[in-house]
């Protein structure tokens, strides 16, 4: 069993639409929780960082982490053409090993 | 500042070749991690560093060796390839983590696509 699981889509949405984007995770260890954006043949770039549970704001994304449940989501507002990209959700227990999910190839169409 | 870059960007093996992949970092981060991802699997964690002359295993290190002689680089070998190492490799740095919860970044290179014949 992966440590996380995710669902590679890809998920198609029309401009303007509210996103979900969702994690699962087995290890009750983990307590710092990624998200982040990858536009084709780039490297990842970190979009949200929670610690611990709870919810955290930035501009039109929102975290989540549900640690009782061991799921995270990613919600992107007004969602844009331009992000249009593949997110991943990576978690670590202690910083020093990161467990990344296959990422969900997000079409925000105009 | 450069950020992290890594050397070279494309490469092209056959089977039984070895060569290295070099990362360099400008950002003075103690850690430093190697990643391939493949489609479907995500990144997933070769070797990391957590400063100068250490190293460790992560999820996916057999048929992989690695170096961190200076703080700026880490260098990622592949002695005899194999079709299997087909992929793309990422390396990330990222500060000490001296105060936990506030923040956190991991920083990663463009890649660097390697295939093996």
């Amino acid at each position: 069993q992966k440590e996380v699981e995710q669902d590679p889509g890809p998920l198609s949405v029309p401009e303007g639409a509210i996103v979900s984007l969702n994690c699962t995770y087995s290890n009750s260890a983990f307590q710092y929780f990624m998200w982040y954006r990858q536009y084709s043949r780039k490297g990842p770039e970190l979009l949200m960082y929670t610690y611990s549970s709870g919810n955290k704001e930035d501009g039109r994304f929102t975290a989540q982490v549900d640690k009782s449940s061991k799921y995270i989501s990613l919600f992107i507002r007004d969602s844009q053409p331009s992000d249009s990209a593949t997110y991943l959700c990576a978690m670590s227990a202690y910083f020093n090993k990161f467990y990344f999910g296959s990422g969900t190839k997000l079409n925000v169409k105009p | 500042n450069a950020g992290v870059t890594q050397t070279p960007k494309f490469r092209v093996l056959k089977t039984g070749q070895s060569m290295t992949l070099l990362c360099a970092q400008d950002m003075n981060h103690e850690y430093m991690y190697w990643y391939r991802q493949d489609p479907g699997m995500g990144l997933r964690l070769i070797h990391y560093s957590v400063g100068e002359g250490t190293t460790a295993k992560g999820e996916v290190p057999d048929g992989y060796n690695v170096s961190r002689l200076k703080k700026q680089n880490f260098l990622l070998g592949l002695e005899s390839a194999a079709p299997s190492q087909t992929s793309v490799y990422f390396c990330a740095s990222s500060w000490v983590p001296r105060v936990v919860g506030p923040y956190y970044e991991q920083y990663f290179g463009p890649g660097t696509r390697l295939t093996v014949t």
